[in-house]
């Protein structure tokens, strides 16, 4: 079974908004990731939070942690149409990272 | 540097034939990961390695599927029988030694079809 689940599934915005997405989970963890997957390629690491993290930035992205909800939000701020792509949250509780389903982020020129 | 490759990126096989999928990870990086990704759906890890330790194969689904990992580097996962619920993409993903559970490079995956 997924550990992490994404919502929404699918997210249709214009290019310059944000995007948010969310991740929820069940068990504890140590740390929480995001992962960008293009169409037909690998997943790329965009950004880990730590279980004792509540708010980590890097470049147009924010990520939260709120371990008491069990639940993770994925901020990208003026978005591109470059950002298009399926993003996944993975979380970490040991040596394996267990992935959700992702929300498929579309946007428009 | 290299990135982590998988070969073929696509493969069609018939039902019943067994298929062989390679994973040549980063140098230097202990950590190996196989998932698989069917259509719209996350990834449903598969095998994980770890240097010389024996390998984590609880998500491995059936006794078709086994993969091998010779001298801590190349990885082959080999499907036996291929069914056409096999029908997905493989992907591969290495970890460096300090990164493990934390960060994972990923390769771009085989495709595989059963007809």
């Amino acid at each position: 079974s997924q550990q992490g689940e994404e919502d929404p599934q699918a997210l249709s915005i214009q290019e310059g908004e944000n995007a948010t997405m969310n991740c929820s989970y069940k068990t504890s963890i140590n740390n929480l990731q995001w992962y960008r997957q293009n169409s037909g390629r690998g997943l790329v690491h965009l950004i880990l939070i730590r279980s004792n993290e509540r708010e980590k930035h890097s470049g147009r992205l924010r990520v939260t942690l709120d371990t008491s909800k069990k639940s993770s939000s994925l901020l990208i701020t003026a978005s591109r149409a470059a950002d298009t792509a399926s993003y996944f949250c993975a979380t970490g509780g040991s040596y394996i990272p267990t992935f959700g389903r992702g929300t498929s982020l579309i946007v428009h020129p | 540097g290299a990135g982590v490759s998988q070969s073929p990126s696509n493969k069609v096989t018939e039902k019943g034939k067994d298929v062989e999928l390679r994973c040549d990870p980063i140098s230097g990086h202990t950590a190996l990961y196989w998932y698989r990704q069917s259509l719209g759906q996350g990834l449903e890890f598969l095998i994980y390695f770890q240097g010389n330790s024996a390998p984590d194969k609880s998500g491995l689904p059936s006794d078709r599927f086994s993969a091998e990992r010779t001298g801590g580097s190349v990885s082959t996962l080999t499907i036996q029988r291929t069914q056409q619920e096999d029908s997905a993409v493989y992907l591969c993903a290495s970890s460096p030694p300090e990164r493990e559970g934390y960060e994972q490079y990923f390769g771009p995956g085989t495709r595989l079809t059963v007809t």
